[in-house]
């Protein structure tokens, strides 16, 4: 049964740095069949993909425009985890993060996904 | 503003049957990609209810059915029960953005 936690601060200064970490059991983030992705949910903005990372021969990251200048993917093979870092958060990247993994066998719907981290960013 | 367009709600009483549609385009939905659905129940996580836009993942009731045509797809939930109240969103990919989009959420009540 694979599950996914999270981990990282709920409150993050403006300008400052935001950090998330998503274990992963059950699975490999060094897996061919899976990306790892990151999702966060906001009144304002509803469901917004981040990106993904994932492993094909070597590590590949894709990131939404929206936050591609900002935003860095990071995966741990020792740990079996990946990790999310946003720079010069403001306000606006107040929300719910999500990871979630997307598998080929379901044609690349999320269907795992991490409990959520409330990040308030204040 | 989202890329893939929903009602914001729709409400039906038990044992009724409901429809929430998703609104796409030629970029996403209408370019073939699949539409996949998502049950939020309120302070959880989206669980994966329909994929490639009519298939259900182990454990979903039947009671859930999906569809797809043109630039737009439908969730169908029969014989509603009051376990159904919850958030959908709507999920594909768009080849212009490169990457997921969603809906913005319908909230359906039970009455």
């Amino acid at each position: 049964q694979v599950q996914l936690q999270q981990s990282g601060p709920g409150l993050v200064k403006p300008s400052q740095t935001l950090s998330l970490t998503c274990a992963i059991s059950g699975d490999s983030v060094s897996s061919d069949t899976a990306t790892w992705n990151w999702i966060r949910q906001s009144p304002s903005r509803g469901l917004e993909w981040l990106g993904r990372t994932y492993y094909r021969s070597k590590w590949n990251n894709d990131y939404a425009v929206s936050v591609k200048s900002r935003i860095t993917f990071n995966a741990d093979t020792s740990r079996n985890q990946f990790s999310l870092q946003l720079n010069s958060v403001t306000p606006e990247d107040t929300a719910v993060y999500f990871c979630a993994r997307r598998i080929a066998a379901l044609s690349d719907s999320f269907d795992i996904w991490g409990q959520g981290t409330m990040v308030t960013v204040s | 503003q989202s890329v893939l367009t929903q009602p914001p709600s729709v409400s039906g009483a038990p044992g009724q049957r409901v429809t929430i549609s998703c609104t796409g385009s030629s970029s996403n939905i209408g370019a073939g990609y699949g539409v996949h659905w998502y049950q939020q129940l309120p302070g959880t996580a989206p669980k994966l209810l329909i994929y490639v836009n009519s298939n259900r993942p182990s454990g979903v009731p039947d009671r859930f059915s999906g569809s797809k045509s043109g630039t737009s797809a439908s969730l169908a939930i029969t014989g509603l029960q009051a376990e159904d109240e919850a958030d959908y969103y709507c999920h594909s990919y768009d080849r212009s953005l490169s990457g997921s989009v969603f809906g913005g959420g319908t909230k359906l009540t039970v009455l």
